[in-house]
């Protein structure tokens, strides 16, 4: 079946650590996507990327780095300059075709951090 | 500033109670509107909104559009408790901006 894998599922983390969420997706779409979600706010966007080797800024961009290497990998890594790192944090992709608009998601990873 | 408001926050209701959720927004190049459902992790499409006045109707639920007005509204009539779930809206311009979402209860 075709989707968006994410993991680890739930992570706890010492502050002061990066630590790396795993996005895969087998839909062959170009565009992927990091949100982050917390209570009582919308999605918030981290990073985008359109194509391989390309990425860009989203709205909550610090403290955040990504890497798209492959179509279908787009992994972030959360840094120790992310200076509430705590929360849900979503993976979704879609098509590249501007007329496109419907996102897949991911099932989230939830980052703790102690 | 462009922005998505949700209302209500949260909502508590009982099986067979229809309900109205809504969502306005200030976009500068509005393309479209979406709506998702999020049950416990990931969202899932609903309906996508790109014209006024024209219903998107899918079993009990039903949204529609007024880009004058900018808003929309999702109905649920003869709710479940399998409805019980995080609705969320979302708009897309030059990006996708999502609202806080609606957290739905309904209760037996």
């Amino acid at each position: 079946d075709g989707g968006i894998t994410q993991s680890p599922k739930y992570l706890f983390r010492k502050e002061g650590q990066n630590v790396t969420l795993s996005c895969e997706q087998n839909l062959n779409h170009d565009a992927m996507y990091w949100y982050r979600q917390d209570p009582g706010q919308g999605l918030r966007l981290i990073y985008y990327s359109q194509i391989v080797n390309d990425f860009q800024k989203g709205d909550i961009a610090e403290g955040y780095s990504v890497s798209r290497e492959k179509k279908e990998s787009f992994p972030l890594t959360v840094t120790s300059a992310q200076k509430n790192p705590t929360a849900f944090y979503l993976c979704a992709s879609s098509t590249k075709n501007p007329g496109a608009n419907v996102l897949t998601f991911g099932a989230g990873s939830r980052l703790t951090v102690l | 500033e462009d922005k998505v408001v949700q209302s209500p926050l949260s909502l508590v209701v009982h099986e067979g109670d229809t309900v109205t959720l809504n969502c306005s927004y200030e976009v500068t190049n509005f393309r479209s509107l979406l709506w998702y459902k999020q049950e416990k992790k990931a969202p899932t499409f609903l309906f996508m909104l790109t014209s006024s006045g024209i219903e998107k109707k899918s079993g009990r639920l039903s949204s529609i559009l007024d880009k004058k007005e900018l808003f929309s509204i999702l109905n649920i009539t003869a709710t479940q408790t399998g409805d019980s779930a995080i609705y969320l809206c979302a708009v897309r311009d030059n990006d996708m901006r999502f609202g806080a979402g609606t957290r739905l209860t309904v209760k037996p």
